[in-house]
């Protein structure tokens, strides 16, 4: 089964407007980490945003937030006021228990910010 | 350099050949990750260094590969008598922490084709 699903392959939005790239994760471990990643056509990861299963707040950082509902195991990131620089692949990741070394990646979700 | 250097960037082999896969860190890092990132997927856990040692090598496909980080800098990623199955991009990332998830920093990957 997989660890990680994100179910957009792709995502066409206008820049400007708010994006939300959907992230469901299945584990049974009550320690676990979840991330997203940005990956440019470069290609390099780029680390963007954390939330812990034990943080009681969503995760915020600039335009980026991740809106973490447990119940539901899904952890969506929101990037608002989109730009043409969002253009990328996206990727949600989780650690699970306190590994440090290991993280599972989903399949990705290609977003294109259309100006 | 100020990040992680990977090369090297692209390259192309026959079948049945051996190749080295090479990982610059960023000074200083002592915990050292491989990925590989097949078409159309997210990064899958290859091996994890910590130091000179492979703390977990787990996720190593078969006995064709082999990494070595002889003196906790620089890391190959060997590969014996590669396979279609083979082709994919190598990523590698290095954290001063061991943390993978939020302290790490990636490298722009080596595109491996086996052709």
């Amino acid at each position: 089964a997989q660890k990680i699903t994100q179910t957009q392959p792709g995502m066409f939005v206008q820049e400007k407007e708010a994006v939300t790239l959907d992230c469901t994760y299945d584990t049974s471990d009550p320690s676990y980490g979840l991330f997203w990643y940005k990956q440019p056509s470069s290609g390099e990861m780029i680390f963007l945003i954390y939330q812990g299963s034990y943080d009681q707040q969503n995760a915020t950082e600039g335009r980026y937030s991740l809106n973490f509902q447990k119940a539901r195991k899904s952890a969506n990131l929101v990037i608002s006021a989109s730009q043409l620089g969002d253009s990328a692949m996206y990727f949600c990741a989780m650690r699970e228990g306190n590994r440090d070394d290991k993280i599972i990646f989903g399949k990705g979700t290609r977003l294109h910010i259309l100006p | 350099g100020a990040g992680v250097s990977q090369t090297p960037s692209n390259k192309v082999t026959e079948k049945g050949k051996y190749v080295e896969l090479r990982c610059d860190p960023i000074s200083g890092h002592t915990a050292l990750y491989w990925y590989r990132q097949s078409l159309g997927q997210g990064p899958e856990f290859l091996i994890y260094f910590q130091g000179t040692g492979a703390a977990d090598d787990s996720g190593l496909p078969n006995d064709r590969f082999f990494a070595v980080r002889p003196e906790g800098s620089v890391s190959t990623l060997k590969i014996q008598r590669t396979e279609r199955g083979d082709s994919a991009v190598y990523l590698c990332a290095s954290s001063s922490t061991g943390f993978l998830g939020t302290e790490a920093f990636f490298g722009q990957g080596t595109r491996l084709t086996v052709v």
